[in-house]
């Protein structure tokens, strides 16, 4: 199993400013995965995370907007940048131990204002 | 487009009630689907991870089943209590690292 720290647990930020919400890992891994959950809508894959090279975004989503960091094994950030009031938001980053096993971090629950 | 559909999206139940809910998702390219439970402010919690058509599996008061010719799967609740309360995730995967998570069902038990 993994267990993931996930913060902040929740913002309200001002329309036009940028968030970064971290995520540790107490083990190592290698993929690191970003969703995004919507008002009534689901869990969204955003980007996959790999250590030493660049995310991979799915469509929909980009670099620009959401810049992902992950500078080691245990350890990854998403930026959500220039927010409007579209970003509010859960995000939620995640991590694959075996193929059959996602393990979860809290969540940060965004409100833009 | 691979799509997951959850319903009801909401449901309230009194203590001591049994309810269900149902995961449909694509019955092709079928490798895994999962269960979760996921309480506001806490990480998703794993439930069931069923693979084979025909499974059950159970855990406590919750059992979930599967059909992955006809592509659904229910999730069970016998008894329901309060700290049941919670939303209810369930997510396809088609053998890779992307899930393909359902909107979810938010389970209101009432005491």
């Amino acid at each position: 199993s993994a267990v993931i720290s996930q913060k902040p647990s929740r913002d309200i930020c001002q329309r036009g400013t940028s968030l970064t919400i971290q995520c540790q890992v107490d083990s190592q891994v290698t993929m690191m995965f970003w969703y995004r959950q919507q008002p009534g809508q689901s869990l969204t894959l955003i980007a996959t995370a790999n250590q030493g090279s660049e995310a991979t975004y799915e469509s929909g989503f980009v670099i620009d907007k959401f810049p992902i960091s992950r500078p080691n094994l245990t350890f990854s950030t998403l930026t959500v940048s220039n927010m409007s009031p579209e970003d509010s938001s859960i995000y939620l980053c995640s991590v694959e131990v075996t193929e059959r096993d996602a393990f979860f971090g809290q969540g940060t629950r965004l409100t833009v204002v | 487009i691979l799509n997951v559909e959850q319903s009801p999206q909401s449901l309230h139940v009194q203590e001591g009630d049994s309810t269900n809910f149902t995961c449909s998702f694509p019955s092709s390219n079928f490798y895994a689907l999962h269960w979760y439970r996921w309480e506001t402010a806490k990480s998703p919690e794993a439930l069931f991870v069923m693979t084979l058509n025909g499974d059950e599996k159970k855990k406590g008061r919750i059992s979930a089943t599967l059909n992955t010719k006809e592509g659904y799967s229910y999730l069970y609740i016998k008894g329901s209590q309060p700290e049941d309360s919670a939303t209810y995730l369930c997510a396809f995967t088609s053998g890779t690292y992307k899930y393909i998570f359902g909107t979810g069902t938010r389970l209101k038990v009432l005491a």
